[in-house]
């Protein structure tokens, strides 16, 4: 069973303030790093794939960069908006035909 | 494009019971999966099929079958229910395999069915 790790499990912001969270995965086989925004009552939502070691990808105020080498990628926002507010999951392809996702990281942002 | 729906979104059913969750995309998506989703466990894939005829298992599968006998359905059926596939489960779909050659491959996933076990 592969193991993909999030940290922290859960963080509480203030709007405004810049934020980053943790995944961790295997640094062998790997194939491709998924980001997910999971709202509450909502189904999760793609933001990003990620392929390529160094890779970096933006959305607006959320980006993401990728270190395959030594399996980790961190999630940023810019600013956080309480609209932000979800959970943010990490999933791992490696060489099989499947994602292992994360425990999650929920995100809380207040006014 | 109603997207991926999935039905129904509630149900309560007892020991033993059997029932079928149906999963359905209208986006042409060759890749299909089911997962569970409960506390402190994120999201865990019960089965999966990368195409019409072809299904193969997950982490957790036990308990759990499937087909895939159009590209647009893939029915998770609970042959007899316990209290621990008290969940709520998720499908979602793919134009291409996680690992396959289109690599900016994300998954839609459905609104979700949570199902309680008595």
């Amino acid at each position: 069973i592969l193991n993909v790790e999030q940290s922290p499990q859960s963080l509480h912001v203030q709007e405004g303030d810049s934020t980053n969270f943790t995944c961790s995965f295997p640094s062998s086989n790997f194939y491709a790093l998924h980001w997910y925004r999971w709202e509450t009552a909502k189904s999760p939502e793609a933001l990003f794939v990620m392929t390529l070691n160094g890779d970096e990808k933006k959305k607006g105020r959320i980006s993401a960069t990728l270190n395959t080498k030594e399996g980790y990628s961190y999630l940023y926002i810019k600013g956080s908006q309480p609209e932000d507010s979800a959970t943010y999951l990490c999933a791992f392809t490696g060489t099989a035909s499947k994602l292992t996702f994360g425990t999650g990281t929920r995100l809380q942002v207040t006014l | 494009n109603a997207g991926v729906t999935q039905t129904p979104k509630f149900q309560v059913l007892k020991t033993g019971q059997s029932m079928t969750l149906q999963c359905a995309q209208d986006m042409n998506h060759e890749y299909m999966s089911w997962y569970r989703q409960d506390p402190g466990m994120g999201l865990r894939l019960i089965h999966y099929s990368v195409g019409a005829g072809i299904t193969d298992q997950g982490e957790v599968p036990n308990g759990y079958n499937v087909s895939r006998s159009t590209t647009e359905d893939f029915p998770l059926r609970l042959l007899s229910a316990a209290p621990s596939q008290t969940s709520v489960y998720f499908c979602a779909s793919s134009y291409d395999f996680p690992g396959g050659l289109n690599y900016n491959n994300e998954q839609f996933f459905g609104p979700g069915t949570r199902l309680t076990v008595l």
